[in-house]
Protein backbone atom coordinates (compact mmCIF):
# COMPACT_ATOMS: atom_id res chain seq x y z
CA UNK A 1 0.00 0.00 0.00
CA UNK A 2 1.52 3.51 -0.95
CA UNK A 3 1.60 5.57 1.99
CA UNK A 4 4.00 8.43 3.27
CA UNK A 5 4.33 8.60 7.21
CA UNK A 6 5.98 12.44 8.72
CA UNK A 7 7.57 12.79 12.17
CA UNK A 8 6.97 14.75 14.71
CA UNK A 9 3.66 15.39 14.47
CA UNK A 10 3.97 18.41 15.77
CA UNK A 11 7.48 20.54 16.85
CA UNK A 12 7.53 23.79 18.74
CA UNK A 13 10.91 25.58 18.70
CA UNK A 14 12.35 28.93 19.36
CA UNK A 15 13.00 31.33 16.44
CA UNK A 16 16.17 31.52 14.96
CA UNK A 17 16.96 27.91 15.80
CA UNK A 18 16.92 25.46 13.25
CA UNK A 19 14.92 22.06 13.05
CA UNK A 20 14.38 19.04 10.96
CA UNK A 21 11.38 17.32 9.50
CA UNK A 22 11.70 13.48 8.59
CA UNK A 23 9.33 11.80 5.70
CA UNK A 24 9.32 7.87 4.96
CA UNK A 25 7.58 6.38 2.17
CA UNK A 26 6.12 3.41 0.73
CA UNK A 27 5.54 4.33 -2.61
CA UNK A 28 5.99 2.57 -6.09
CA UNK A 29 6.87 3.29 -8.71
CA UNK A 30 8.00 6.39 -7.38
CA UNK A 31 8.15 9.32 -9.86
CA UNK A 32 9.33 12.55 -6.99
CA UNK A 33 8.93 13.66 -3.70
CA UNK A 34 7.99 17.49 -3.03
CA UNK A 35 7.60 19.42 0.46
CA UNK A 36 4.82 21.75 0.69
CA UNK A 37 4.11 24.55 2.96
CA UNK A 38 0.38 25.22 4.67
CA UNK A 39 -0.38 28.03 6.48
CA UNK A 40 -3.09 28.61 8.47
CA UNK A 41 -6.09 28.90 6.89
CA UNK A 42 -4.18 28.96 3.12
CA UNK A 43 -3.76 25.81 0.62
CA UNK A 44 -0.49 24.53 0.33
CA UNK A 45 2.53 25.77 -1.62
CA UNK A 46 5.16 24.31 -2.82
CA UNK A 47 8.59 24.34 -1.47
CA UNK A 48 10.77 21.86 -3.15
CA UNK A 49 10.59 19.18 -5.59
CA UNK A 50 13.23 16.37 -6.18
CA UNK A 51 13.29 13.24 -8.49
CA UNK A 52 14.81 10.19 -7.76
CA UNK A 53 18.40 10.90 -9.17
CA UNK A 54 18.57 14.46 -6.48
CA UNK A 55 19.87 14.23 -3.03
CA UNK A 56 19.68 17.64 -1.80
CA UNK A 57 17.61 20.50 -3.16
CA UNK A 58 17.32 23.83 -1.14
CA UNK A 59 15.32 26.92 -1.36
CA UNK A 60 16.23 29.71 1.07
CA UNK A 61 16.51 28.37 4.37
CA UNK A 62 14.68 25.21 3.38
CA UNK A 63 17.08 22.42 2.67
CA UNK A 64 15.02 18.85 1.89
CA UNK A 65 17.19 15.94 1.32
CA UNK A 66 16.05 12.47 -0.18
CA UNK A 67 17.04 8.95 0.45
CA UNK A 68 15.77 6.80 -2.45
CA UNK A 69 17.31 3.73 -1.27
CA UNK A 70 15.85 3.89 2.58
CA UNK A 71 12.72 5.68 1.00
CA UNK A 72 13.16 8.62 3.53
CA UNK A 73 13.08 12.85 2.61
CA UNK A 74 13.81 15.25 4.93
CA UNK A 75 13.54 18.91 5.39
CA UNK A 76 15.83 21.13 7.57
CA UNK A 77 14.69 24.62 7.87
CA UNK A 78 17.73 27.09 9.58
CA UNK A 79 17.71 30.58 11.56
CA UNK A 80 13.68 30.03 11.69
CA UNK A 81 11.70 32.47 11.68
CA UNK A 82 8.47 33.55 13.05
CA UNK A 83 6.08 33.33 9.54
CA UNK A 84 7.53 29.15 9.45
CA UNK A 85 4.43 28.60 11.86
CA UNK A 86 3.00 26.21 9.39
CA UNK A 87 2.15 22.74 8.46
CA UNK A 88 4.33 21.20 6.56
CA UNK A 89 3.19 18.67 4.12
CA UNK A 90 5.50 15.79 2.49
CA UNK A 91 4.08 14.32 -1.21
CA UNK A 92 5.08 11.81 -3.24
CA UNK A 93 4.21 11.16 -6.90
CA UNK A 94 3.56 8.22 -8.09
CA UNK A 95 4.71 7.02 -11.38
CA UNK A 96 2.55 6.79 -14.40
CA UNK A 97 0.05 9.04 -16.56
CA UNK A 98 -2.37 10.26 -13.98
CA UNK A 99 0.64 11.39 -11.37
CA UNK A 100 -1.38 10.12 -8.43
CA UNK A 101 -0.44 11.98 -5.38
CA UNK A 102 0.28 10.02 -1.86
CA UNK A 103 -0.11 12.96 1.41
CA UNK A 104 1.59 12.70 4.33
CA UNK A 105 -0.26 14.09 7.29
CA UNK A 106 1.96 16.34 8.20
CA UNK A 107 4.19 18.51 10.89
CA UNK A 108 2.77 21.19 12.51
CA UNK A 109 6.05 24.04 13.49
CA UNK A 110 5.09 26.38 15.82
CA UNK A 111 8.02 29.24 15.88
CA UNK A 112 8.29 31.40 19.22
CA UNK A 113 10.07 34.60 19.87
CA UNK B 1 -1.22 34.80 -3.75
CA UNK B 2 -0.68 31.05 -5.91
CA UNK B 3 -3.64 32.35 -8.73
CA UNK B 4 -5.83 30.12 -7.77
CA UNK B 5 -9.14 31.49 -5.82
CA UNK B 6 -11.89 29.87 -4.20
CA UNK B 7 -15.49 31.18 -3.14
CA UNK B 8 -17.05 30.88 -0.61
CA UNK B 9 -13.76 31.07 1.88
CA UNK B 10 -16.26 30.18 5.28
CA UNK B 11 -19.61 27.98 4.79
CA UNK B 12 -21.74 26.78 7.17
CA UNK B 13 -24.92 24.65 5.79
CA UNK B 14 -27.68 22.26 7.46
CA UNK B 15 -27.83 18.48 5.83
CA UNK B 16 -30.84 19.62 4.00
CA UNK B 17 -29.40 22.49 2.11
CA UNK B 18 -27.97 22.86 -1.29
CA UNK B 19 -24.55 25.06 -2.23
CA UNK B 20 -21.96 25.21 -4.31
CA UNK B 21 -18.19 25.67 -4.15
CA UNK B 22 -16.51 27.75 -6.60
CA UNK B 23 -12.79 27.76 -7.76
CA UNK B 24 -10.99 29.23 -10.50
CA UNK B 25 -7.46 29.48 -11.35
CA UNK B 26 -5.65 32.62 -13.51
CA UNK B 27 -2.70 30.14 -14.62
CA UNK B 28 -3.48 29.08 -17.99
CA UNK B 29 -3.60 24.95 -17.18
CA UNK B 30 -5.54 22.36 -18.09
CA UNK B 31 -6.23 20.09 -15.08
CA UNK B 32 -7.91 21.00 -12.01
CA UNK B 33 -8.77 19.01 -8.76
CA UNK B 34 -10.87 18.64 -5.44
CA UNK B 35 -9.29 17.88 -2.46
CA UNK B 36 -11.04 17.52 0.91
CA UNK B 37 -8.79 17.95 3.52
CA UNK B 38 -10.07 16.85 7.44
CA UNK B 39 -8.35 17.01 10.77
CA UNK B 40 -5.11 14.67 10.95
CA UNK B 41 -5.67 13.29 7.82
CA UNK B 42 -3.95 13.78 5.02
CA UNK B 43 -5.59 15.10 1.85
CA UNK B 44 -8.00 13.08 -0.01
CA UNK B 45 -8.28 13.90 -3.93
CA UNK B 46 -11.70 13.88 -4.45
CA UNK B 47 -11.93 14.70 -8.46
CA UNK B 48 -9.48 15.41 -11.10
CA UNK B 49 -10.59 16.78 -14.57
CA UNK B 50 -8.32 17.41 -17.55
CA UNK B 51 -9.42 19.59 -20.16
CA UNK B 52 -13.16 19.74 -18.69
CA UNK B 53 -13.15 15.72 -18.66
CA UNK B 54 -13.52 14.24 -15.75
CA UNK B 55 -10.66 11.55 -15.41
CA UNK B 56 -10.68 10.65 -11.70
CA UNK B 57 -13.74 9.95 -9.26
CA UNK B 58 -12.04 8.43 -6.28
CA UNK B 59 -15.62 7.03 -5.01
CA UNK B 60 -16.70 10.04 -3.44
CA UNK B 61 -20.69 10.35 -2.33
CA UNK B 62 -23.09 11.41 -5.26
CA UNK B 63 -23.93 13.98 -2.73
CA UNK B 64 -20.95 15.15 -3.62
CA UNK B 65 -20.93 16.72 -7.89
CA UNK B 66 -18.47 18.44 -9.32
CA UNK B 67 -18.73 20.63 -12.75
CA UNK B 68 -16.26 21.99 -14.79
CA UNK B 69 -17.30 24.14 -17.62
CA UNK B 70 -14.48 25.25 -18.99
CA UNK B 71 -10.51 24.79 -17.81
CA UNK B 72 -10.76 28.03 -15.71
CA UNK B 73 -13.37 27.24 -13.25
CA UNK B 74 -14.50 24.22 -11.16
CA UNK B 75 -17.64 23.88 -9.22
CA UNK B 76 -18.63 21.71 -6.32
CA UNK B 77 -22.25 21.11 -5.77
CA UNK B 78 -22.92 19.83 -2.26
CA UNK B 79 -26.73 18.45 -1.50
CA UNK B 80 -27.49 16.90 1.71
CA UNK B 81 -24.26 16.87 3.33
CA UNK B 82 -23.33 14.97 6.81
CA UNK B 83 -22.10 15.90 9.83
CA UNK B 84 -18.62 14.26 9.33
CA UNK B 85 -18.44 16.07 5.56
CA UNK B 86 -17.29 19.24 7.49
CA UNK B 87 -13.77 19.60 6.41
CA UNK B 88 -11.28 22.41 4.46
CA UNK B 89 -12.10 21.74 0.65
CA UNK B 90 -9.10 22.49 -1.22
CA UNK B 91 -8.85 23.25 -5.49
CA UNK B 92 -5.50 22.73 -7.29
CA UNK B 93 -4.70 23.22 -10.69
CA UNK B 94 -1.79 22.16 -12.43
CA UNK B 95 -0.74 23.04 -16.06
CA UNK B 96 -1.50 18.88 -17.29
CA UNK B 97 -1.89 15.74 -15.56
CA UNK B 98 1.40 13.97 -14.82
CA UNK B 99 3.58 13.03 -11.92
CA UNK B 100 5.94 16.06 -12.79
CA UNK B 101 3.59 18.75 -12.77
CA UNK B 102 3.21 20.89 -9.45
CA UNK B 103 -0.34 21.46 -8.36
CA UNK B 104 -0.74 25.31 -7.12
CA UNK B 105 -3.45 25.13 -4.09
CA UNK B 106 -6.20 27.82 -3.72
CA UNK B 107 -6.87 29.18 -0.36
CA UNK B 108 -10.21 26.33 0.49
CA UNK B 109 -13.35 26.83 1.36
CA UNK B 110 -13.70 25.90 5.14
CA UNK B 111 -16.68 23.56 5.03
CA UNK B 112 -19.31 23.03 8.50
CA UNK B 113 -21.93 20.86 8.19
CA UNK B 114 -24.30 21.11 10.84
Amino acid sequence: KNQVEQSPQSLIILEGKNCTLQCNYTVSPFSNLRWYKQDTGRGPVSLTIMTFSENTKSNGRYTATLDADTKQSSLHITASQLSDSASYICVVSVGGSQGNLIFGKGTKLSVKP
Amino acid sequence: ETGVTQTPRHLVMGMTNKKSLKCEQHLGHNAMYWYKQSAKKPLELMFVYSLEERVENNSVPSRFSPECPNSSHLFLHLHTLQPEDSALYLCASSLQIGAGETQYFGPGTRLLVL
